[in-house]
């Protein structure tokens, strides 16, 4: 079973609009990690947030976590038509080793 | 560094025919992934090594699929004899493995059973 769930499945916004993304997992982590697909592409990393943070920022992404509710968010500002693409969220449990479990993605569609 | 290399991109086989796909890390990761991503099914882990040795096959669908690393730098995975539901892109990730455990992905090799 997927140990992170993605929420949307699908989101579709406004060039110049924001987008969140929620993740919510089962288990306890170490970290939190946030990927992008493009079409027809493999996954990209974009940010991780270890267990012990509660909001991080690169550029135009902020990822929040909330261990209490066992739930991480992804907020992109200002999208561009280039963020086209499905996002993912990816757990390592505390016993995974170098295992992460990724959920079932967002599709979010920016319109230019 | 060129990242994680997979060959063949595209693979269109018969129903029966063996398949093998390839994968080389990047230089210096000592954890490799495989996944096999479909529409239904989302993106699922089927191995992983680390330091060459298969750490994690439980992902590994059926006796059908195998999985090699023979050295640090080339693993493959082979699906013999292959059947039209295992038709799917697979994608060879790897890391440091030293945590955080940030992963790379290959481009993934689209496949194809007829």
């Amino acid at each position: 079973s997927q140990q992170g769930e993605e929420d949307p499945q699908a989101l579709s916004i406004q060039e110049g609009e924001n987008a969140t993304m929620n993740c919510s997992y089962k288990t306890s982590i170490n970290n939190l990690q946030w990927y992008r697909q493009n079409s027809g592409r493999g996954l990209v990393h974009l940010i991780l947030i270890r267990s012990n943070e509660r909001e991080k920022h690169s550029g135009r992404l902020r990822v929040t976590l909330d261990t209490s509710k066992k739930s991480s968010s992804l907020l992109i500002t200002a999208s561009r038509a280039a963020d086209t693409a499905s996002y993912f969220c990816a757990t390592d449990g505390s016993n995974a080793g170098n295992m992460l479990t990724f959920g079932g993605g967002t599709r979010l569609m920016v319109k230019p | 560094d060129a990242g994680v290399i997979q060959s063949p991109r595209h693979e269109v086989t018969e129903m029966g025919q063996e398949v093998t796909l390839r994968c080389k890390p990047i230089s210096g990761h000592n954890s490799l992934f495989w996944y096999r991503q479909t529409m239904m099914r989302g993106l699922e882990l089927l191995i992983y090594f680390n330091n060459n040795v298969p750490i994690d096959d439980s992902g590994m669908p059926e006796d059908r699929f195998s999985a090699k690393m023979p050295n640090a730098s080339f693993s493959t995975l082979k699906i013999q004899p292959s059947e039209p539901r295992d038709s799917a892109v697979y994608f060879c990730a790897s890391s440091l493995g030293t945590g955080p455990y940030e992963q790379y992905f290959g481009p993934g090799t689209r496949l194809t059973v007829t």
